[in-house]
C-alpha cells in the first residue's frame, strides 16, 4: 500500500514569509508526528497527534509554528513569518500509536529560507 | 526522557557481520528499544525493535541484555547500501515520540 507522502518534496521562501507543508499518512494510523532535521544533526520532535486527543506541542520550538490535523488524515505544519534558521527538512511519520509500532516516515519536505 | 548512547562511528568492509552497540542504562520497564536508519537523503526507515527478548528479521538481529541496559544490532552481512544513519531509540510509550541523538554512522568498505 502508499507509504506517508508529504509535500512539497523542496520549498524555497524568502524570509518573513509564511509557508505550508502536508503530510498524508498511511491510512488507519492514528498517530501522527512531525519532526525537524538540521543538516548534519539528528532529528527534532515538533508535535504529535493521536487520535482525537489533545496533540502533543512540546516540540514546537515557537509561537510562529502551527499544525492541526483533520480527523485521522491529512495534517499541515504552518510556519509564519520564517526565519532561515528555519531552513531544515521537515519529516512526518505515522503508526498506531503504541510503543511497540513502528513508525513510518515520509520522505520529508526540505525548506530553504533565504 | 531514557536517552541512549552509541558511537560517533564505525567501519566495516563489506560482506562482513557488524555490530553496532547501545547503552540505555536508564531504561524503564517498558521501554521499547527501536532501532530505525537513515539513508542519505532519505527519511529514517524502521530496522528492529524489541522489549526483552532477542529478535531476528529479514534485516538484523537485535541483542538485549539480560539487564536491558544495552544492546546490539547485528548485521549478519553488510553491504555498501547498509552505509547509514544508525538511531538506538527508546520508546516510552507515553506519547511514542521518538527522541533521536546523532546516532551513529555505518561505513561500508567494497
Amino acid at each position: 500500500g502508499a507509504g506517508v507522502s508529504q509535500s512539497p518534496s523542496n520549498k524555497v521562501t524568502e524570509k518573513g514569509k509564511d509557508v505550508e507543508l502536508r503530510c498524508d499518512p498511511i491510512s488507519g494510523h492514528t498517530a501522527l508526528y512531525w519532526y525537524r532535521q538540521r543538516l548534519g544533526q539528528g532529528l527534532e520532535f515538533l508535535i504529535y497527534f493521536q487520535g482525537n486527543s489533545a496533540p502533543d506541542k512540546s516540540g514546537l520550538p515557537s509561537d510562529r509554528f502551527s499544525a492541526e490535523r483533520t480527523g485521522e488524515s491529512v495534517s499541515t505544519l504552518t510556519i509564519q513569518r520564517t526565519q532561515q534558521e528555519d531552513s531544515a527538512v521537515y519529516l512526518c511519520a505515522s503508526s498506531f500509536g503504541r510503543s511497540s509500532d513502528t513508525q513510518y516516515f515520509g520522505p520529508g519536505t526540505r525548506l530553504t529560507v533565504l | 526522557d531514557a536517552k541512549t548512547t552509541q558511537p560517533n562511528s564505525m567501519e566495516s568492509n563489506e560482506e562482513e557481520p557488524v555490530h553496532l552497540p547501545c547503552n540505555h542504562s536508564t531504561i524503564s520497564g517498558t521501554d521499547y528499544i527501536h532501532w530505525y536508519r537513515q539513508l542519505p537523503s532519505q527519511g529514517p526507515e524502521y530496522v528492529i525493535h524489541g522489549l526483552t527478548s532477542n529478535v531476528n528479521n529479514r534485516m538484523a538481529s537485535l541483542a538485549i541484555a539480560e539487564d536491558r541496559k544495552s544492546s546490539t544490532l547485528i548485521l549478519h552481512r553488510a553491504t555498501l547500501r547498509d552505509a547509514a544513519v544508525y538511531y538506538c531509540i527508546l520508546n516510552t510509550g507515553a506519547n511514542s515520540k521518538l527522541t533521536f541523538g546523532k546516532g551513529i554512522t555505518l561505513s561500508v568498505r567494497p
